[in-house]
């Protein structure tokens, strides 16, 4: 079975500080993790995707398939950072994803 | 182009009532998928479309949930009849046939309170 796991419900960083939001996998086949964010009164977008290996926002988020984890990393937080992070996990048919429980982060002035 | 859109954004109903929900996908995605979150639970898969048939409805909890997507357009979601757990917010998504989820597009969802 697969599961996702982000151990931090809120993360408050101030401004300009650096952040990490941690998430967690298991999954027995090749994993592909995802981040999505929810801005206030926003619908859920996709922000990045470790298959692509790209940089969105300043965020970035490496795959580490001996620990399993796929940690979001931004190096200056921002206060229009604030939102709500999911990491997801898609099965093989690509067609579920799995949630983690989401991360509030909140970047204070 | 129009993004995904689902109605109504908020309801509140009594145990034991019908509501019927809906989602409009992106105008050409075949894909159509249904998730859920409830209170202080993860979001969680229910359904996956594929133009009118059900790919994958495994996700669903019990027979009281009723997915439909007649001519491969607008899907409903009908919970019948509705119990305090199902409150929550319910979300669609649609993608291109053969993107999976890297064409993801999710809806504002609907906010479900069973009262």
């Amino acid at each position: 079975a697969q599961r996702v796991t982000q151990p931090e419900k809120l993360l408050s960083v101030f401004k300009g500080a650096p952040v990490e939001l941690k998430c967690n996998y298991s999954y027995s086949g090749s994993p592909e993790l995802f981040w999505y964010v929810q801005y206030s009164r926003q619908r859920l977008q996709l922000l990045l995707r470790h298959i692509s290996r790209e940089s969105i926002k300043g965020f970035t988020a490496d795959l580490n398939k001996g620990e399993t984890s796929f940690h979001l990393k931004k190096p200056f937080a921002q206060e229009e950072d604030s939102a709500m992070y999911y990491c997801a996990l898609i099965n093989n048919a690509g067609n579920m994803l799995t949630f983690g429980g989401g991360t509030r982060l909140m970047v204070k002035p | 182009e129009a993004g995904v859109t689902q109605f109504p954004s908020h309801s509140v109903i009594e145990k034991g009532q019908t509501v019927t929900l809906r989602c409009d996908p992106i105008s050409g995605h075949d894909n159509l998928y249904w998730y859920r979150r409830v209170m202080g639970k993860e979001i969680k898969f229910l359904l996956h479309f594929v133009k009118e048939s059900k790919q994958d409805e495994s996700g669903m909890p019990n027979n009281r949930f009723l997915a439909e997507r007649t001519g491969g357009t607008y899907s409903t979601l009908k919970v019948q009849p509705a119990e305090l757990e199902d409150s929550g917010v319910y979300f669609c998504a649609s993608s291109q046939l053969g993107t999976g989820n890297y064409g993801y597009t999710f809806g504002s969802g609907t906010r479900l309170t069973v009262v």
